[in-house]
């Protein structure tokens, strides 16, 4: 049940774009988009509920295609600070667990 | 915003003993929380689900005599590693939501080093 990442592992220059994707095998009732640097806690960025559904602050997005069931997180003129590993986790009801998948590294360098 | 508190944030511990950790949901009830398990870089795998005045719900291969969790009240749920080895040395980190729908909350974690 664990959704797949891709890709594993980016490295960016600042300003440049990057697209994390995350598929599942099943049907997902949500889907969660996190942001973990080393030796912290994952830090909440988005989730999406509903197929078919974008949601977007600053310039990271994301969107849900329900019935392909797989999300896209963007990430636009990439920050220093949007370095980190990238975690989607899906949900398969309301009120169950998140399964996380296996992240993407990401790097911005200058 | 709503808080989720883990504590210790590191301990070491003797090969043998037991370690507690504790999780608590600071400003809002929470019946229901998540413990993962991540080692180095790997993602945050599930271990179990902690239901409040009820037994929790163990993944696959998680050893419940292990890893016994309490969740005691609304707002406190403890995972104690029993006979902790060395490979059970990770990052565990609990989560709770604060409502249906909404983004889930997670401790600070729990270095947890067993020599």
């Amino acid at each position: 049940q664990q959704p797949v990442q891709s890709p594993q592992a980016v490295i960016l220059r600042e300003g440049e774009d990057a697209v994390i994707n995350c598929s599942s095998s099943k049907a997902l009732y949500s889907v969660h988009w996190y942001r973990q640097k080393h030796g912290e806690a994952p830090v909440f960025l988005m989730i999406l509920l509903k197929g078919g559904e974008q949601k977007g602050h600053d310039k990271i997005s994301a969107s849900f295609n329900e019935k392909k069931q797989q999300s896209s997180l963007y990430l636009t003129a990439s920050q220093l600070s949007y370095s980190g590993t990238y975690f989607c986790g899906t949900e398969m009801n309301s009120g169950y667990a998140l399964n996380f998948g296996k992240g993407t590294s990401l790097l911005v360098t200058p | 915003g709503a808080v989720v508190s883990q504590h210790p944030s590191r301990v070491i511990c003797k090969s043998g003993t037991s370690v507690k950790i504790e999780c608590r949901s600071l400003d809002f009830q929470a019946t229901t929380m998540f413990w993962y398990r991540q080692f180095p870089k790997q993602s945050l795998m599930l271990m179990a689900t902690s239901n409040e005045g009820s037994k929790a719900t163990y993944e696959q291969g998680v050893e419940k005599d292990k890893f016994l969790i309490n969740h005691a009240s609304l707002t406190l749920s403890t995972l104690t590693v029993t006979s902790a080895h060395p490979e059970d040395s990770s990052f565990y980190i609990c989560s709770a939501t604060k409502l249906k729908n909404t983004e889930a909350f997670f401790g600070q974690g729990t270095r947890l080093t067993v020599v």
